[in-house]
Order: structure tokens, then sequence, then C-alpha cells
């Protein structure tokens, strides 16, 4: 069956780095995108970035363009997120989620990994 | 940037029918999506491509678009729908995802 797993999270320093994983089994991981997303303690789902299929297409939202960074290991089944630059506002819950075939929607979710930047 | 506007909160007995809105401009000429989250729980997809719902969701959940709307209606509301319900887009001008702010659905 399908399955996303994140790890990586924890807490860090404003202004530190910090690399979450996306591992991913069930399906054939180099036919699909895969995106972030977020969700502030008790806040709504804010879309983070995304890589395609083959990594040849990356976006981000604006308010982590420069400072994160989404690639991906098909060797792996793994997408990273690496996070640099860390501020008080990035702290969420992050989930990775797959993108339904060609599609701009997510048919499967992982549980997410808390990251939290505090002093 | 593209916005998607939903109402925060709503409410329906149990066994009516509740509906939750998603506004955006020009709305009609994108998908929309629409995910479930339950508390503590990741995103469930419940409706896809506007009206297309996955297997294993109930026919309860259905969606539909009208001029700059898109609506999720939940048929014979039962205590387990008690969630937060988001929309989403995909915007092709900034190559972003769009989700509205979340809808609380309380069943009373």
């Amino acid at each position: 069956q399908v399955q996303v797993v994140e790890s990586g999270g924890g807490v860090v320093q404003p202004g530190r780095s910090l690399r979450l994983s996306c591992a991913a089994s069930g399906f054939t991981f180099s036919n699909y995108g895969i995106h972030w997303v977020r969700q502030a303690p008790g806040k709504g789902l804010e879309w983070v970035a995304v890589i395609s299929y083959d990594g040849s297409n990356k976006y981000y939202a604006d308010s982590v363009k420069g400072r994160f960074t989404i690639s991906r290991d098909d060797s792996k089944n793994t997408v990273f997120l690496q996070m640099n630059s860390l501020r008080a506002e990035d702290t969420a819950l992050y989930y990775c989620a797959k993108e339904a075939y060609s599609e701009n929607y997510f048919d499967f979710w992982g549980q997410g990994t808390l990251v939290t930047v505090s002093s | 940037s593209y916005v998607l506007t939903q109402p925060p909160s709503v409410s329906v007995a149990p066994g009516k029918t509740a509906r939750i809105t998603c506004g955006g401009n020009n709305i009609g000429s994108k998908s929309v999506h629409w995910y479930q989250q339950k508390p503590g729980q990741a995103p469930v997809l419940v409706v896809y491509d506007d009206y297309d719902r996955p297997s294993g969701i109930p026919e309860r959940f259905s969606g539909s678009k009208s001029g700059n709307t898109a609506t999720l209606t939940i048929s014979r509301v039962e205590a387990g729908d008690e969630a937060d319900y988001y929309c989403q887009v995909w915007d092709s001008r900034s190559d972003h995802v769009v989700f509205g702010g979340g809808t609380k659905l309380t069943v009373l």
C-alpha cells in the first residue's frame, strides 16, 4: 500500500538549518511529483514546495523561496526539504504529500514531522 | 497571488445538509479539490476535479461549481463528519498550490 513517511523534524534555533526527509513506498516513485505542505499550530494548511516527477521543476511558496530547497533521490525513494535561515514563523507540522498522477492534487499524505523554531 | 475564501465555520444538525463554499476569482477555469482533516490527523482527499470522489469516500460528499464559487455539499450529515475542510487549486500563473483558509464543520 502507498505510504509516505516524514522524518527529520525537531527543535532548532532561529537562523539555523534542518533537513526533512520523506520516504515513499508502495508506488513507482519516479512517476510522481511530491509536495511539502505545512500547518502551524492551530492554523490552516500552507503549501511549501513541489518537485516534479523527474526533478526538473521545483516551485516554492513566496514565504520560503530562497531559504528552502527541495530535492529527490529516486534511488532511495526519498524527497528532501533543506530548510535554512529558519524563523519562528516556520514552526509547523510539515506534511509530505504525493500528487495524483499528472495532477496537482494530493491523494496520499504522511502523518507529518514537527519543526519548532525557538531560542 | 491567488486567494481562495472559505467561511471560518459552518454548523449543521445531524441528518441535514452542510454546504461549504470556496470563492476565488475565475475559479470556473480551475479544478477545485477538497480535503477533510479531523483533529490530530492528516488531511484526506474527499473530492477532486470539482466533483469526483476518490474510492472509499461516501456518496454523501459531493462537489459543484458555479460562477466564482465552488461548493462542497455533505448530505445526511453524521457526527463523524465533524472536521476542518479545505479547498485547493493549482494557480498556473504562479505555479503555486493554493489552499483556502479552511472551514470548521460543527455537527450540532
